[in-house]
C-alpha cells in the first residue's frame, strides 16, 4: 500500500534534548511538509521541500530543522531552541503544484 | 497573502439533520480549496477539492461545497449527518500554480447526537 509513515506515533524526551521525528512516503511524490498542530490554531507549516536537497522555512521554522537527502525521506528534529515543542506534527507529501497533500497518521511530541 | 477562517470552533447536529459548515478565505489570487477531516489522533483525509472546474464539488461520505466567489465562501454540507460524521473539520486554501503549501482554518469540531 502506498502511503506516509511517520514514527513513532508517541514521543517522550526531557526538555532541552534534540529530537528527530521520522516522515517516509513511497507515492513518489516531489513536495513533502511538516505541519505542527496545536489545540484551536489549525495546522501550521514549519518546513517544506519541493525537490530532493532543497526545503524552505514555513511559517514556524525557528527551532526546528530538516534535510531532504533522498526523495521518500524528510525528517523534523525538533532542537532545544523550540519553546513549546509539546505538540502534534504532522508530515504531508503531495505531487506538486495544484495537487492535494496526503498525510501521515501524525507523531504526538511531549516534552517534560 | 491567502487565509482561510472557519466560522464555528464547534457545531452540534442531531443525527438525520443538515451538517452546514462554514468556510471564507482570502486570497489574491485564484485559489485552489479543500475541506479535510481528522479523526482523534489521526491525520488529516481529504473530503472534496475545489480547482477551479465546477463550482460544486463533491467529495467523499456524501459531503459536497460550493465555491462561491463573489462572497469568498467554500462552505461544506452533508443533506443528512450520521453518528459516523464526528470529528474536526478543516479549510485549506492553497494559490493555484504552486506547490501544494496549504494555509489552513482553526477547524471546527463536529458533534452528532442522537
Amino acid at each position: 500500500d502506498g502511503g506516509i509513515t511517520q514514527s513513532p506515533k508517541y514521543l517522550f524526551r526531557k526538555e532541552g534534548q534534540n529530537v528527530t521525528l521520522s516522515c517516509e512516503q513511497n507515492l513518489n511524490h516531489d513536495a513533502m511538509y511538516w505541519y505542527r498542530q496545536d489545540p484551536g490554531q489549525g495546522l501550521r507549516l514549519i518546513y517544506y521541500s519541493q525537490i530532493v536537497n532543497d526545503f524552505q522555512k514555513g511559517d514556524i521554522a525557528e527551532g526546528y530543522s530538516v534535510s531532504r537527502e533522498k526523495k521518500e525521506s524528510f525528517p523534523l528534529t525538533v532542537t532545544s531552541a523550540q519553546k513549546n515543542p509539546t505538540a502534534f506534527y504532522l508530515c504531508a507529501s503531495s505531487e506538486g503544484a495544484n495537487t492535494e497533500a496526503f498525510f501521515g497518521q501524525g507523531t504526538r511530541l511531549t516534552v517534560v | 497573502a491567502q487565509s482561510v477562517t472557519q466560522l464555528g470552533s464547534h457545531v452540534s447536529v442531531s443525527e438525520g439533520a443538515l451538517v452546514l459548515l462554514r468556510c471564507n478565505y482570502s486570497s489574491s489570487v485564484p485559489p485552489y480549496l479543500f475541506w479535510y477531516v481528522q479523526y482523534p489522533n489521526q491525520g488529516l483525509q481529504l473530503l472534496l477539492k475545489y480547482t477551479s472546474a465546477a463550482t460544486l464539488v463533491k467529495g467523499i461520505n456524501g459531503f459536497e461545497a460550493e465555491f462561491k466567489k463573489s462572497e469568498t465562501s467554500f462552505h461544506l454540507t452533508k443533506p443528512s449527518a450520521h453518528m459516523s460524521d464526528a470529528a474536526e473539520y478543516f479549510c485549506a486554501v492553497s494559490r493555484a500554480g504552486t506547490a501544494s503549501k496549504l494555509t489552513f482554518g482553526t477547524g471546527t469540531r463536529l458533534q452528532v447526537t442522537l
